[in-house]
């Protein structure tokens, strides 16, 4: 099973909707998360930080579920310029592991 | 605000030719990272820098050397391109690895062999 999974997706919302992503860990000694957005032949970007109490920047609401553990990014009121692809980024306590998942692509359209 | 700054943007390379890329970060960031990403594998280290002085192998070292030459700047060295290295090369940069800290990256180098 790999360290983290995601839906390749697409995921293809019109403007206006909510759309939902869920992002899976297997190792439940990992301590931070994050998504990151990464455009077409782009750098990755950090987009937001998960933290175990939920937050929310914006239209954005991260969550962490520990108990599953899964985390999820929930997008509302989508933008054509949310269109990119979502990286669940998972962090163990020790060591450099930084493990990402391979990413959801999102499609809004008008 | 120039962050992390990668060279070059695009090479091609021959099979067995040599090649460095290059990577800086002006955010006095003490921890620095080397990442291939290829269609359908997502994001995959391949050497880190905990701190100036340091350097350990990722999750894809094979066929890689890396160099961190001072905080500032870390280099990826491919002695002998395969086509296997043909990618996408990212490097990033964190203020230290300590675990809650997000990486930043470089805008990547876009490498063929042929």
């Amino acid at each position: 099973r790999k360290e983290v999974e995601q839906d390749p997706g697409p995921f293809n919302v019109p403007e206006g909707a909510t759309v939902a992503f869920n992002c899976t860990y297997s190792n439940s000694a990992s301590q931070s998360f994050f998504w990151y957005r990464q455009d077409c032949r782009k750098e990755p970007k950090l987009l937001m930080s998960v933290y175990s109490s939920g937050n929310e920047d914006g239209r954005f609401t991260a969550q962490l579920n520990r108990a599953s553990q899964y985390i999820s990014l929930l997008i509302r009121d989508s933008k054509l310029s949310d269109s990119a692809t979502y990286l669940c980024v998972v962090i163990r306590s020790s060591g450099y592991a930084l493990n990402f998942g391979k990413g959801t692509s999102l499609l809004v359209t008008p | 605000n120039a962050g992390v700054t990668q060279t070059p943007k695009f090479q091609v390379l021959k099979t067995g030719q040599s090649m460095t890329l290059q990577c800086a970060q002006d955010m006095n960031h003490n921890s620095m990272y080397w990442y291939r990403q290829d269609p359908g594998m997502g994001l995959r280290l391949i050497y880190y820098s905990a701190s100036e002085g340091t350097t350990d192998k990722g999750e894809v070292p094979n066929g890689y050397n890396v160099s961190r030459l001072n905080k500032r700047e870390f280099s990826l060295r491919l002695e002998s391109a395969a086509p296997s290295q043909t990618s996408v090369y990212f490097c990033a940069s964190s203020e230290s690895r300590v675990f809650n800290q997000p990486q930043h990256f470089g805008d990547g180098t876009r490498l063929s062999i042929l």
